[in-house]
């Protein structure tokens, strides 16, 4: 079993609808928990942190659930340019920081 | 903003031969790590650095080393480049270590062949 999970998609969902997708993690002692977004050809780019008592930030809700060993992302209200796959990444210690294989969005018009 | 310039885009190599791939950024970060990204495993650490001169394995250094002469860069080398090592390569740098504000390169799409 991997350490962190991502389905990897393709979630094709129409521009104006609400998407969500999870990311599992093997390790209780996992510390810290980041979304990335990575455009085509591009580079990975910070989207958040996931904190234990969820953040949003605009049309993106991040959250964690430590019992069941996942983070979520909910994207309401999606948009067009919100195509692109979406990274977790779980750190367990300074040298354990695993990046899940992503989900691929594709946003339709 | 922070720049992380990697020193190629693409890159084709022979089997065998010794590559160097260069990764420098602008913005004083003690961290610096090398990943390489494929299809279906996401990206895995091959090597990261918390000071010049020092460095330490990731999940995949078999085949890899690194060299931290100065703060500001951080290279990748194939010693012995094989086919397997056809891959995206992507530097990132960061304040902090623990993935939190990780700054990319545009990556290095590294052929042997």
């Amino acid at each position: 079993r991997k350490e962190v999970e991502q389905d990897p998609g393709p979630f094709n969902v129409p521009e104006g609808a609400t998407v969500a997708f999870n990311c599992t993690y093997s390790n209780s002692a996992s510390q810290s928990f980041f979304w990335y977004r990575q455009d085509c050809r591009k580079e990975p780019k910070l989207l958040m942190s996931v904190y234990s008592s969820g953040n949003e930030d605009g049309r993106f809700t991040a959250q964690l659930n430590r019992a069941s060993q996942y983070i979520s992302l909910l994207i309401r209200d999606s948009k067009l340019s919100d195509s692109a796959t979406y990274l977790c990444v779980v750190t367990s210690s300074a040298s354990k920081i695993i990046f899940g294989s992503g989900t691929r969005l594709s946003i339709r018009p | 903003d922070v720049k992380v310039t990697q020193s190629s885009r693409y890159l084709v190599k022979r089997t065998g031969e010794k590559v160097f791939l260069e990764c420098v950024q602008d913005m004083d970060h003690e961290n610096m790590f090398w990943y390489r990204q494929d299809p279906g495993l996401g990206l895995r650490l091959i090597y990261f650095s918390y000071d010049v001169k020092m460095k330490e394995k990731g999940d995949i250094p078999e085949g890899y080393s690194v060299s931290r002469e100065k703060k500001e860069r951080f290279s990748l080398i194939l010693e012995s480049a094989s086919t397997n090592q056809t891959s995206m390569y992507l530097c990132a740098s960061s304040l902090a270590a623990q993935g939190y504000g990780y700054t990319f390169g545009s990556g290095t799409r590294l052929t042997v062949v």
